[in-house]
């Protein structure tokens, strides 16, 4: 157990449809971030915050967006979900960029 | 913005053998961190390790940082090491960016 909580595990959606992915941080670690794994793909960073301030966007569609709240626990939204948008949603949090990161058990989105 | 290469893509073992990953860098990291994501789609933590070596158990680690590669070592292999081993290196100011990945099958 890496202490890293998301939710749901699974999720089962229409195209068009809006979800939203929760994730908890490690006790301590004021950094979350966020990836996407597509079928038999690599990981593609998505976006960071830091403390509850965005610190760093990759590679994330204008349909998503996140935030992290006082409480540093963190949500990515995702809307108007395409077929392609299926993939494993990944968690991770750490204490700073120096420091291990560590990743929760992911969210699987399939969108129908 | 940094590259990052594994090698080689896939690995295919018989159990008991050993084997070497690769994980080459383009540019100086404060991080690094070897990850074994099994069948189940998990990621697991092996080593945070930007210079030296280190081992756990059968697994061990070395980084050159000065010539930005970094090597995971796997000896008398088991099927439950099957899966794909990323490497991820963190840059200040650039992010986490993970290698490709090295998918390897152990088979019994």
């Amino acid at each position: 157990d890496s202490g890293v909580t998301q939710t749901p595990k699974h999720l089962i959606t229409a195209t068009g449809q809006r979800v939203t992915l929760r994730c908890s941080p490690r006790s301590g670690d004021l950094s979350v971030y966020w990836y996407q794994q597509s079928l038999d793909q690599g990981l593609q960073f998505l976006i960071q915050y830091y403390n509850g301030e965005e610190r760093a966007k990759g590679n994330i569609l204008e349909r998503f967006s996140a935030q992290q709240f006082p409480d540093l626990h963190s949500e990515l939204n995702l809307s108007s979900l395409e077929l392609g948008d299926s993939a494993l949603y990944f968690c991770a949090s750490s204490v700073g960029g120096r420091n291990t990161i560590y990743f929760g058990e992911g969210s699987w989105l399939t969108v129908v | 913005g940094i590259q990052v290469e594994q090698s080689p893509p896939d690995l295919i073992l018989q159990e008991g053998a050993n084997s070497t990953l690769r994980c080459n860098f383009s540019d100086s990291v404060n991080n690094l961190q070897w990850f074994h994501q099994n069948p189940w789609g998990q990621l697991i933590n092996l080593f945070y390790i930007p210079s030296g070596t280190k081992q756990n158990g059968r697994l061990s680690a070395t980084t050159v940082a000065t010539e930005r590669y970094s090597l995971l070592y796997i000896s008398s292999s088991q099927t439950t090491d099957s899966g794909v081993y990323f490497c991820a290196v963190y840059n200040y100011g650039q992010n986490f960016v993970f290698g490709p990945g090295t998918r390897l099958s152990v088979l019994p």
